[in-house]
């Protein structure tokens, strides 16, 4: 069984200063991981993905990830925040020695919230 | 290129009725996945179709049913709706099986129960 626990249910920060949003996973195999995005009224939105290659993962936006088996964390971040930033975060998991048919499992969200 | 587009983009139901909420994927995907997200949550893997059959299912009841069509939209038919029904209910479309796949999200069909 896969699991995510996002540790923090909301951060704030000021614009222009790093972000940090932190996920954990539990997963029988070798995982793969990913963060998804979810602007209001919006679709969710790939940032990035880990899937067994390089353990420091570039995305989208200028958003990254560091893949650490050894603490099983996966956590978000970014140098400098912009307020276009602010959205809900979501940490997932998925196990694919299952062949895919066990979907994405998410984590219950970080909502990130930019102060100007 | 048209991305995934689900209807209707609101209804709302009353308990016991049925439900029926689409789903058409991306040009050449030949995967759809759907996901239940309660107010507040994050999405909860409902089930996923590949090439018209349900290849994986998560914890949701059997009145939770779902067809793929030859051209790979997709349908999500929930039974005797509750009122824990009330949520925003997403699909997503992918080349092969979520996982293996990157997925992309339709923007959901939020359903709200009475």
């Amino acid at each position: 069984a896969q699991s995510v626990t996002q540790l923090d249910s909301h951060v704030s920060v000021s614009e222009g200063t790093p972000v940090l949003l932190r996920c954990n996973y539990s997963s029988s195999y070798s995982p793969s991981l990913f963060w998804y995005v979810q602007h209001p009224n919006k679709g969710l939105q790939l940032l990035l993905k880990y899937t067994s290659a390089a353990t420091l993962v570039k995305g989208i936006n200028g958003f990254e990830a560091e893949f650490k088996k050894s603490e099983t964390s996966f956590h978000l971040t970014k140098p400098s925040a912009h307020m276009s930033d602010a959205a809900e975060y979501f940490c997932v998991v998925s196990d694919p020695s299952g062949g895919g048919a066990d979907g994405l499992t998410f984590g219950k969200g970080t909502h990130l919230i930019i102060q100007p | 290129e048209t991305g995934v587009t689900q209807s209707p983009t609101h209804l709302i139901k009353t308990r016991g009725q049925q439900v029926t909420l689409r789903c058409s994927s991306q040009s050449g995907h030949n995967t759809v996945s759907w996901y239940q997200q309660a107010l507040g949550q994050g999405p909860q893997f409902i089930f996923q179709y590949y090439r018209e059959e349900e290849n994986g299912r998560g914890n949701f009841p059997p009145r939770f049913s779902g067809l793929q069509f030859p051209n790979y939209s997709s349908e999500l038919n929930v039974n005797a709706l509750e009122l824990d029904d009330s949520a925003l209910y997403l699909c997503a479309s992918s080349l092969g099986l979520a996982g293996l796949y990157e997925q992309y999200f339709g923007p959901g069909t939020r359903l709200t129960v009475t």
